[in-house]
């Protein structure tokens, strides 16, 4: 069955320092890999995916991914963090061609703390 | 503008009392489902439709049931609730068409079963 790992349940880094939040996932062939973050009490925002070509992506807030198919990572990234960003951010995968193909699977979660 | 509704937002309830989070998109979507958010393990999927009158079981289904009579609506419905079932609750709306997948979410729904 597929899952998502990511390893760091908690990360505090200083406002402006660069930022990278691991995401591992176990599936056979390449899923769909998606970003979400939660700001607390607020809902999901999609912070970007990746579907096939390029595997670094760009995305909202000036994150962006790499999709490493050999260490079967996605790992988030920001070269310099904003207070703003704290938040919980989510890694998840969807299975293209199952019977299932809407689903997400997600990640535990990393909730990113800031200092000023 | 692209829209998933769900309703209510926050809601405290007692045990046993049957509630209805109503979902509803306007993308004409085919796939919608639901998901739970609890701490330290993400959201997992209740339950999902691939289509009118067709819904099958996600990853966490026990003590809820779901109905799609039309389309565009996809409530969830807690015939008893129990605290357990205390959650942040997630609609999506789900377009499979094209490449990739493009995922909408409602705004999520607090639910506290006491």
């Amino acid at each position: 069955a597929q899952s998502v790992t990511q390893p760091d349940i908690h990360i505090t880094v200083s406002e402006g320092a660069s930022l990278e939040l691991r995401c591992n996932y176990s599936y056979g062939a390449t899923p769909y890999l998606f970003w979400y973050v939660q700001s607390p009490g607020q809902g999901l925002q999609l912070l970007l995916k990746y579907f096939s070509g390029d595997t670094l992506v760009q995305g909202i807030k000036g994150f962006e991914a790499e999709f490493k198919r050999s260490q079967s990572s996605f790992n988030l990234r920001k070269p310099s963090v904003h207070w703003s960003d704290a938040a919980e951010y989510f890694c998840a995968v969807s299975e293209p061609g199952s019977s299932n193909t809407g689903k997400l699977i997600f990640g535990q979660g990393t909730t990113l703390q800031v200092k000023p | 503008e692209a829209q998933v509704t769900q309703n209510p937002r926050y809601l405290i309830t007692v045990t046993g009392k049957k509630l209805t989070v109503t979902c509803s998109q306007n993308m004409n979507h085919e796939y919608m489902s639901w998901y739970r958010q609890d701490p330290g393990l993400g959201l997992r999927q209740i339950y999902y439709s691939m289509n009118v009158e067709v819904t099958d079981k996600g990853d966490v289904p026990e003590g809820y049931k779901v109905s799609r009579k039309e389309k565009r609506n996809f409530p969830l419905i807690l015939e008893s609730p129990s605290p357990n079932q205390t959650s942040l609750y997630f609609c999506a709306s789900t377009r499979t068409t094209g490449p990739g997948n493009t995922i909408y979410f409602g705004e999520g729904s607090w639910l506290t079963v006491v």
